[in-house]
């Protein structure tokens, strides 16, 4: 079964709003999970890692203000999209290390719209 | 990170035929990871590689990693429509930052 889920699948939402969406490593504490994004056709980029208790680490060209990202709890990492516009609709995939497998899970993904 | 170039970006085959796709690096890789996302679908990861001409297969695929660690190819034999899909390459940056550069992957679509 899956061991990293993510919440919502999909989401449409309208310009200016803010969506979050939730990571969570279901049968393992993570203590740093990731953010990716994958526009169409195109490969997966790096967007941020989650440190738990700690601030994430933002990759060269990502706005920390505009992609709040929150790992409050070892199962649970946040990555919220504020004010979104439509150049941010994406698939949105995090995945989560697990220490003691020595594996790293990805979730199943999100799909967001802004219309 | 290290970047990780992938050729082809498309490769259509007829069912039954084989098909490879390829990642380079100009610098030696510590590892090198496949992964395959189906249409609408998330990432699933394969196999990694670590050691230098390393070659591991599963059924039909045949994972090769280079002498010098600069570069990696996936071979499926025979391809079957349940093939069809996005294979991507991808290097982990290792220690404790599991950090991966993905290629831009080759996407296969087969014909019946």
């Amino acid at each position: 079964g899956a061991v990293v889920s993510q919440h919502p699948s999909r989401v449409i939402c309208k310009s200016g709003t803010s969506v979050k969406i939730e990571c969570r490593s279901l049968d393992f504490q993570a203590t740093t999970m990731f953010w990716y994004r994958q526009f169409p056709k195109q490969s997966l980029m790096l967007m941020a890692t989650s440190n738990e208790g700690s601030k994430a680490t933002y990759e060269q060209g990502v706005e920390k203000d505009k992609f709040l990202i929150n790992h409050a709890s070892l199962t649970l990492s946040t990555l919220t999209v504020t004010s979104a516009h439509p150049e941010d609709s994406s698939f949105y995939i995090c995945t989560a290390w697990d220490n003691n497998q020595e594996t790293q899970y990805f979730g199943p993904g999100t799909r967001l719209l802004v219309l | 990170g290290q970047q990780v170039m992938q050729i082809p970006q498309y490769q259509h085959v007829q069912e039954g035929e084989d098909f490879t796709t390829y990642c380079n690096s100009s610098t030696t890789l510590s590892n090198i990871q496949w992964y395959k996302q189906r249409p609408g679908g998330h990432p699933v990861f394969l196999i990694q590689l670590v050691k230098s001409g390393e070659v591991k297969k599963q059924k039909r695929l045949t994972f090769q990693f280079g002498e010098a660690k600069k570069n990696s190819s996936l071979h499926i034999t025979a391809t079957q429509t349940t093939d069809v899909g996005t294979y991507f390459c991808a290097h982990n940056s290792g220690g404790s930052n599991y950090k991966l550069t993905f290629g831009k992957g080759t996407l296969l679509t087969v014909n019946p």
